[in-house]
């Protein structure tokens, strides 16, 4: 069955700092993985996904993500923390083949808090 | 840029009563979704929807629920007798094609609140 898990509930970090949130992926075949962010009171807006190609991708804002298939890791980055990006942040799987629909498994989510 | 429209933001309602969750998809947009976030907890898939029918739907998606797209813009999910546990988030979700590399998109979500 698939599965993401996200270890951290939470993570700080301080304006300025690199920040990483951390995902791991259980999936037979290859993965389509995605990062989605949850703003308060808003809804879930699409980041960034990794498809094929190159094993770190870019994204909105300033985030990439490097996949990594040995660990089955895809771990969201950004060099620089803004005090902006506090937010909750879901990382979410999907397989490449089997499966009539574009449905993904995501993750618990991890909060995100920039301290100025 | 185009989005997904939710209504209503928050509704609160009696056990037992039928609740109607109302999505207006992208225009172009195919594939439509549903999804529901209990509070604290992940995400979780609902059902999916594509030309008419129903393409998948979990476990969680029982005969309480029923989905449908009554016009060319609105896609909306009924609960038919709400229980306490239904108390979440519900967000609907569109896609240009089911099956692709492409991302969902997501509304803002309807907070069902049930007493």
């Amino acid at each position: 069955a698939q599965s993401v898990a996200q270890p951290e509930d939470q993570v700080n970090v301080a304006e300025g700092n690199p920040l990483t949130v951390k995902c791991t992926y259980s999936v037979s075949g290859n993965p389509y993985l995605f990062w989605y962010v949850q703003y308060p009171n808003r809804g879930l807006q699409f980041l960034l996904k990794y498809i094929t190609g190159d094993n770190l991708v870019k994204g909105s804002y300033g985030f990439e993500a490097e996949f990594n298939k040995s660990q089955t890791s895809f771990h969201l980055k950004k060099p620089s923390a803004l005090v902006s990006d506090s937010a909750l942040y879901f990382c979410a799987v999907r397989k490449t083949a089997g499966g009539a629909t574009n449905k993904l498994i995501f993750g618990t989510g991890t909060l995100l808090a920039v301290q100025p | 840029e185009p989005e997904v429209t939710q209504t209503p933001s928050h509704q609160v309602t009696q056990m037992g009563q039928e609740v109607i969750l109302r999505c207006v998809p992208i225009s172009n947009h195919l594939y439509f979704y549903w999804y529901r976030q209990i509070l604290g907890q992940k995400v979780e898939f609902l059902v999916s929807f594509y030309n008419n029918e129903i393409s998948e739907k979990s476990e969680i998606f029982d005969d309480q629920f029923s989905v449908e797209r009554p016009d060319g813009s609105n896609f909306t999910l009924k609960i038919r007798s709400t229980k306490l546990e239904d108390s979440a988030m519900y967000f609907c979700a569109s896609s240009v094609s089911g099956w692709d590399t492409g991302e969902l998109f997501f509304g803002e979500g309807s907070r069902l609140t049930v007493l």
